[in-house]
């Protein structure tokens, strides 16, 4: 099946600090992926979906100048958390369709990113 | 509103068969699917469902009535690496996923 690599899998840092996180679809092209958020012992919350080549489109309530989304080409996206605070602890996911194989509508999801913010 | 219902906890034995079941009100459906998710880990994909019927797949089986807006994942012959949730999740009219909060699922010996 399609493979999507996140990256990175552990982070820690201080508040106030920024951290990027990548997701990339290591045999497939990808013009559309998703990021999403879950907190412990709940289900995976869409925090945007992102599209190549144009700006990331933000679910209600996510605010897009903390989560800034970059999706320059059909095999990477980037999120960036900005300013972290302890709030933006969280496990991170990307996954991402492989257009190829679209009728099936099956997402391939990336690792998984925990981010802990001290 | 967008609504998947899914029970929030099983408990199962080692061995035994389990179901879980998810019923759905969406604006129009392109598809249900199912993930297990281990705990500290992302889902993987189980199974994907658009016409009613059941559809096998090893140990696990997934079951689907459109007119219903009703759906079940059989699991048999449970294993104890079968411990974790399962998501149960919409494709809506608009290809967007409606996700379930997941049913955890506790299998012991």
């Amino acid at each position: 099946g399609a493979v999507v690599s996140q990256h990175p899998s552990w982070v820690i840092c201080k508040s106030g600090t920024s951290v990027k996180i990548e997701c990339r679809s290591l045999d497939f092209q990808a013009t559309t992926m998703f990021w999403y958020r879950q907190f412990p012992k709940q289900s995976l919350m869409l925090m945007a979906t992102s599209n190549e080549g144009s700006k990331a489109t933000y679910e209600q309530g996510v605010e897009k100048d903390k989560f800034l989304i970059n999706h320059a080409s059909l095999t990477l996206s980037t999120l960036t958390v900005t300013s972290a605070h302890p709030e933006d602890s969280s496990f991170y996911i990307c996954s991402a369709r492989d257009e190829d194989r679209e009728g099936t509508g099956e997402l391939f999801f990336g690792e998984g990113s925990r981010l802990t913010v001290l | 509103g967008q609504n998947i219902d899914q029970p929030t906890e099983m408990t199962a034995t080692e061995g035994a068969i389990v179901q879980i079941n998810c019923t759905y009100q969406t604006s129009g459906f392109n598809g249900l699917f199912w993930y297990q998710q281990h705990a500290g880990e992302a889902p993987t994909f189980l199974s994907y469902n658009v016409l009613d019927g059941l559809e096998e797949k090893g140990r696990f089986s997934s079951f689907l009535s459109r007119s219903k807006g009703y759906s079940y994942l059989l699991l048999k012959e449970l294993q104890m690496k079968d411990s974790a949730s399962y998501l149960c999740a919409v494709m809506d009219s608009n290809y967007q996923l409606i996700w379930g909060a997941g049913t955890k699922l506790i299998i012991k010996p």
